[in-house]
């Protein structure tokens, strides 16, 4: 099983859907999970850190579930400038500096 | 402020030239990253230095790269002998990191193209 997991996609979906994204990852023993947006030829940038209580940040939600080693990302009403890949990003157990990085997810937000 | 810079951004090199590529932190952070970003792959970690502390080269992929953070400011990747695998988005990253058990923010810089021929 590779350390983070994440649909490829592509998701395409139009204006004002709400879309949502998949992560697992492997090593239970990690401890703090994140957000990156990618655009297109552009360095990753924080969206977000997603909390075991789960957290909310305008559209965007993301939820933790360690049981099942599961992270979610929710974009409501989605923007045309929401359009980037996401990138699931999980710290390898027992750093607090490495992260793993999954390939991330393309989405496409369409007029 | 500035945020963390690189250069060049684009490098086209011939197989077997050796580069170097350079990464300018944010201004106070002591934490520096190096991760290599190759074409449809996630990012993959290469390097981290933390201040005066000996650097964690565990994702250093060959002999023929190294790395060096002058100062604890400045850091220069070199990779000797290029080979064409190597051809990747170079990308750096800092951090204002206390050391502690929290993960930090890690900041990235635009990256370095580079092409292997």
């Amino acid at each position: 099983r590779k350390e983070v997991e994440q649909d490829p996609g592509p998701f395409n979906v139009p204006e004002g859907a709400t879309v949502a994204f998949n992560c697992t990852y492997s090593n239970s023993a990690s401890q703090s999970f994140f957000w990156y947006r990618q655009d297109c030829r552009k360095e990753p940038k924080l969206l977000m850190s997603v909390y075991s209580s789960g957290n909310e940040d305008g559209r965007f939600t993301a939820q933790l579930n360690r049981a099942s080693q599961y992270i979610s990302l929710l974009i409501r009403d989605s923007k045309l400038s929401d359009s980037a890949t996401y990138l699931c990003v999980v710290n390898r157990g027992g750093s607090n500096y490495k992260l793993t990085f999954g390939k991330g997810t393309l989405l496409t937000v369409n007029p | 402020g500035a945020g963390v810079s690189q250069s060049p951004s684009n490098k086209v090199t011939e197989k077997g030239k050796d580069v170097e590529l350079r990464c300018d932190p944010i201004s106070g952070h002591t934490a520096l990253y190096w991760y290599r970003q190759s074409l449809g792959q996630g990012l993959e970690f290469l390097i981290y230095f933390q201040g005066n502390s000996a650097p964690d080269k565990s994702g250093l992929p060959s002999d023929r790269f190294s790395a060096e953070r002058t100062g604890g400011s400045v850091s220069t990747l070199t990779i000797q002998r290029t080979q064409q695998e190597d051809s990747a988005v170079y990308l750096c990253a800092s951090s204002s990191t206390s050391g502690g058990a929290r993960t930090d923010t890690q900041y990235f810089g635009p990256g370095t193209r580079l092409t292997v021929l």
